[in-house]
């Protein structure tokens, strides 16, 4: 059984500029949230997948997107990026929203 | 926004001694989780505790749950070096929900 992974684990990008985040959810999972986690602060829920559709969003503008493939894998994007979108990004996958497991995220530097 | 706070905010204590952490919530819960993170990586869980539970254990972790304070504990005993990290807690308000609430995590180290 494999776990969540993410990639890239870390990511540098310039103020502006467009970022996709990937995420391959742990085996039998068929749902995916993603969380944006400021240093020095609690996780952030930012939406969630659930059958490829999108299953409750955060507090996050719309220029935080989001897919989930038939493989119930997701990738997270943000356009237009700002200094203060630079986070920890962290998907966790879950069994119809039960037993979340997290990734070990992906480190953005917005600069 | 934050579901609510824990506290302390950073706590050092010697290995062996236990550790004790608090978290508050503001609205009802179904149930609340652990969840341990080392080093900005990424969260581990460690316990779920369900609203209708008052205490539970895993292994050297004791976690309480008063509903009527909105509030739980964290005690882990015997603490050990590799114990270092922050601790969050989570809660989720309905079965199911689309998201989990966390808050703002007990950052503990464990000096040898």
């Amino acid at each position: 059984e494999t776990g969540v992974t993410q990639s890239p684990t870390h990511l540098i990008k310039t103020r502006g500029q467009q970022v996709t985040l990937r995420c391959s959810s742990q085996s039998g999972h068929n749902t995916v949230s993603w969380y944006q986690q400021a240093l020095g602060q609690g996780p952030q829920f930012i939406f969630q997948y659930y059958r490829e559709e999108e299953n409750g969003r955060g507090n996050f503008p719309p220029r935080f997107s989001g897919l989930q493939f038939p493989n119930y894998s997701s990738e997270l994007n943000v356009n237009a990026l700002e200094l203060d979108d630079s986070a920890l990004y962290l998907c966790a996958s879950s069994l119809d929203g039960f037993g979340y497991t997290f990734g070990s995220g992906t480190r953005l530097t917005v600069v | 926004s934050q579901q609510g706070e824990e506290d302390p905010q950073a706590l050092s204590i010697q290995e062996g001694e236990n550790a004790t952490m608090n978290c508050s919530y503001k609205t009802s819960i179904n149930n609340l989780q652990w969840y341990r993170q080392n080093s900005g990586r990424g969260l581990v869980h460690l316990i779920l505790i369900r609203s209708n539970e008052r205490e539970k254990h895993s292994g050297r972790l004791r976690v309480t749950l008063d509903t009527s304070k909105k509030s739980s504990s964290l005690l882990i005993t015997a603490s050990r070096a590799a114990d270092t990290a922050s601790y969050f807690c989570a809660t989720d308000s309905q079965g199911g929900s689309e998201k989990l609430v966390f808050g703002k995590g007990t950052k503990l180290t464990v000096n040898p």
